[in-house]
């Protein structure tokens, strides 16, 4: 069974470019979820989908950031534009259930120039 | 709102028991996890401990729950210079959808 898939792996663009990444979770799973780490901190969570609706948003930076996971399978993480700040190691994670762990991919590594 | 500590740092010699230990703030978890991150690489996820249990082994590794104090530990037996890593303590938040806090990260150093 393949695990969470993130991509890119690493991304670097200039402040004020657009990037997207991407997560796919593990087959079946209907729980996904967003966090980051940026620098010196905690991984902090960003949000949660079941299936392709939000159920938590609340730790979402701000309005630059948009999730979104059409037809509840692969999701997407979009940053318009991008500031200095949003630097650091953004991970998605997928449960099958609401009460199950969550498996983590391997990151998305984000660097702003 | 929830909080996770541990400490930043340990060290121990190839073969000895590791313990990482952590603290955390929501009696109303769930699941406590423990993850493992090597370098350059993502999060593994090492084990787990349902809120209702007090221990849980998995081969070399036995993890121990003390709800009163909410304080949770990871014991791993005979460590290899392989352990070396950063393992995060984390706890699945008490509401319906089990939103992970995580601790900073303790980097565990294994001397040959």
């Amino acid at each position: 069974e393949a695990g969470v898939t993130q991509f890119p792996s690493h991304s670097v663009i200039e402040k004020g470019q657009t990037v997207t990444l991407r997560c796919d979770p593990i087959s079946g799973h209907d729980n996904l979820y967003w966090y980051r780490r940026v620098m010196g901190k905690e991984i902090k969570f960003l949000l949660h989908f079941v299936k392709e609706s939000k159920q938590d948003e609340s730790g979402m930076p701000n309005n630059r950031f948009l999730a979104e996971r059409t037809g509840g399978t692969y999701s997407t993480l979009k940053v318009q534009p991008a500031e200095l700040e949003d630097s650091g190691v953004y991970f998605c994670a997928s449960s099958q259930g609401q009460n199950q762990p969550q498996h983590f991919g391997d990151g998305t590594r984000l660097s702003i120039l | 709102g929830e909080d996770v500590e541990q400490s930043l740092f340990l060290s121990v010699r190839e073969g000895d028991s590791s313990v990482i230990n952590c603290t955390y703030t929501d009696s109303s978890s769930t699941y406590l996890y423990w993850y493992k991150q090597e370098p350059g690489a993502g999060l593994q996820l090492l084990t787990y401990i349902f809120s209702n249990m007090d221990m849980k082994q998995d081969q070399r590794l036995t993890v121990l729950l003390n709800k009163k104090d909410k304080h949770l530990s990871l014991r791993i037996a005979d460590t290899q210079t392989g352990d070396s890593a950063i393992y995060f303590c984390a706890e699945g938040d008490s509401g319906g959808y089990q939103k992970v806090t995580f601790g900073t990260g303790t980097k565990l150093q294994v001397i040959p």
